[in-house]
């Protein structure tokens, strides 16, 4: 089975510093995509970042990065110089060729001024 | 490009009673899926179509739920004889199969339909 484990279930980060969010998974597939979705509070999920796993470069848009680490089955996001906006919940999500996107529980973000 | 469309927002009902939601996708769309979302969860997948033909189900789906994309454009799920675990917000999203030639694209989603049960 399929599993997607974020084990902070909450993160504070202050205004224009770096944090990082972790992702493990576990699967027995070889070919399969991650993603990480940001959810503001009573506001509609935005895909952030993706990277298939036959990708060895780790993928980045503007200031998220992650640092996927393939045999250990782990999916970290990096946050950089961290703005307001940025706090949401951050699920991070795994899905095969089949589709069946599976999510983890989530990890609060707050950014502080 | 108006997104992912989910109607109603809120729907309030008592316990026993049927409710159904629609969901409107991205024009271009083919895919749609519909997924449950608790409290400080993350979303779980319920079921998915591809155009008109739902191709896979979760056990989740009870034989209460019932979901139907007959023209392969908007999608309604309806749930008979709510139940109170049934609460939560339940959200649509949609995809394409394949852009410029680069295949499984990733999700948008609506803003879902929060069901609350008297």
């Amino acid at each position: 089975a399929q599993t997607v484990t974020q084990s902070q279930p909450e993160m504070s980060v202050q205004e224009a510093e770096t944090v990082t969010l972790s992702c493990t998974y576990d699967t027995s597939e070889s070919n399969y995509y991650l993603f990480w979705y940001k959810q503001p509070p009573s506001r509609q999920m935005i895909l952030v970042i993706r990277q298939e796993a036959y990708k060895q470069q780790n993928a980045t848009e503007n200031r998220f990065s992650v640092n996927f680490q393939k045999a250990a089955k782990s999916f970290s996001l990096k946050i950089s110089d961290s703005q307001l906006g940025d706090t949401a919940m951050y699920f991070c999500a795994f899905m095969i060729s089949n589709n069946d996107m599976r999510f983890g529980a989530g990890t609060r973000l707050t950014v502080k001024p | 490009d108006t997104g992912v469309s989910q109607n109603p927002r809120h729907k309030i009902t008592k316990r026993g009673q049927n409710v159904t939601f629609r969901c409107d996708p991205i024009s271009e769309h083919n895919r749609l899926y519909w997924y449950r979302q608790t409290l400080g969860q993350g979303p779980e997948f319920l079921t998915y179509f591809q155009n008109e033909a739902q191709l896979e189900k979760s056990r989740l789906l009870s034989d209460r739920f019932s979901a139907e994309r007959p023209k392969g454009s908007f999608s309604t799920l309806e749930i008979q004889r709510t139940e109170q675990g049934d609460s939560a917000m339940y959200l649509c999203a949609s995809s394409s199969d394949r852009v410029f030639g680069v295949s499984n694209q990733p999700q948008h989603f609506g803003d879902g339909t929060r069901l609350s049960i008297l």
